[in-house]
């Protein structure tokens, strides 16, 4: 079964912290996917990143960075030195190469980050 | 860019009524996606099409039916509304494949009183 767990439904933080948001994925298959989208109050889901499982590098891109571990089954994103404009629901999915593209997502992180 | 766009952002209908939610992708995707999203519930796939007349039940199928009959265009059925359908909508659109990345409307907020 593909499950995607996102235990921390709201986060707060006051501007220019670093905030972290975790993600712990379940999956049989030895090939997947996982990505992070983010959704501002407009509603559109904005894709951020997607990881195959074979590259457990961890990516850097600007202020936002994402630790890909296999051994705890886990995919966090962390927003360095947060702004306002950070302040959206965040949501991460599971897609396995044997379900046909079809993704699992979290139930979200919601993070408003506070001026 | 790629787009995809949902003819309504907002959207109030009767019980029983019968509603047709529409999606338009500008990119040659294979795939295509209808979620609903609920407070707590996070994305749950309704249905999927994986080509023009293609097309497979999600996790949530129940009171839902959809229509592909071009390529870029995927609608949504609610065939008789119900409350319980009160929902934000979302469609998305993909490449089958390696790049496996879904790109998202902009999403369609249903209210049925």
């Amino acid at each position: 079964a593909q499950k995607v767990t996102q235990a921390q439904t709201e986060i707060s933080v006051v501007e220019k912290e670093d905030v972290t948001l975790d993600c712990v994925y379940e999956t049989r298959d030895t090939t997947y996917y996982l990505f992070w989208y983010k959704q501002p109050p407009s509603g559109e889901l904005v894709f951020l990143i997607r990881r195959n499982s074979f590259d457990e590098q961890n990516e850097i891109s600007g202020r936002y960075s994402w630790n890909f571990q296999k051994s705890t089954s886990s995919f966090n994103f962390t927003i360095t030195a947060s702004q306002v404009v950070d302040s959206a629901v965040y949501f991460c999915a599971l897609s396995g190469a044997n379900t046909g593209n079809q993704f699992y997502f979290g139930t979200g992180t919601s993070l408003t980050v506070i001026p | 860019d790629v787009k995809v766009t949902q003819s309504s952002r907002y959207l109030v209908k009767r019980t029983g009524e019968k509603v047709f939610l529409e999606c338009v992708q500008d990119m040659d995707h294979e795939n295509m996606f209808w979620y609903r999203q609920d407070p707590g519930l996070g994305l749950r796939l309704i249905y999927f099409s994986y080509d023009v007349k293609m097309k497979e039940k999600g996790d949530i199928p129940e009171g839902y039916s959809v229509s592909r009959e071009k390529k870029e265009r995927f609608s949504l059925i609610l065939e008789s509304a119900s409350t319980n359908q009160t929902s934000m909508y979302l469609c998305a659109s993909g490449f089958v494949g390696s790049e496996n990345i879904q790109y998202f409307g902009a999403g369609t907020r249903l209210s049925v009183l």
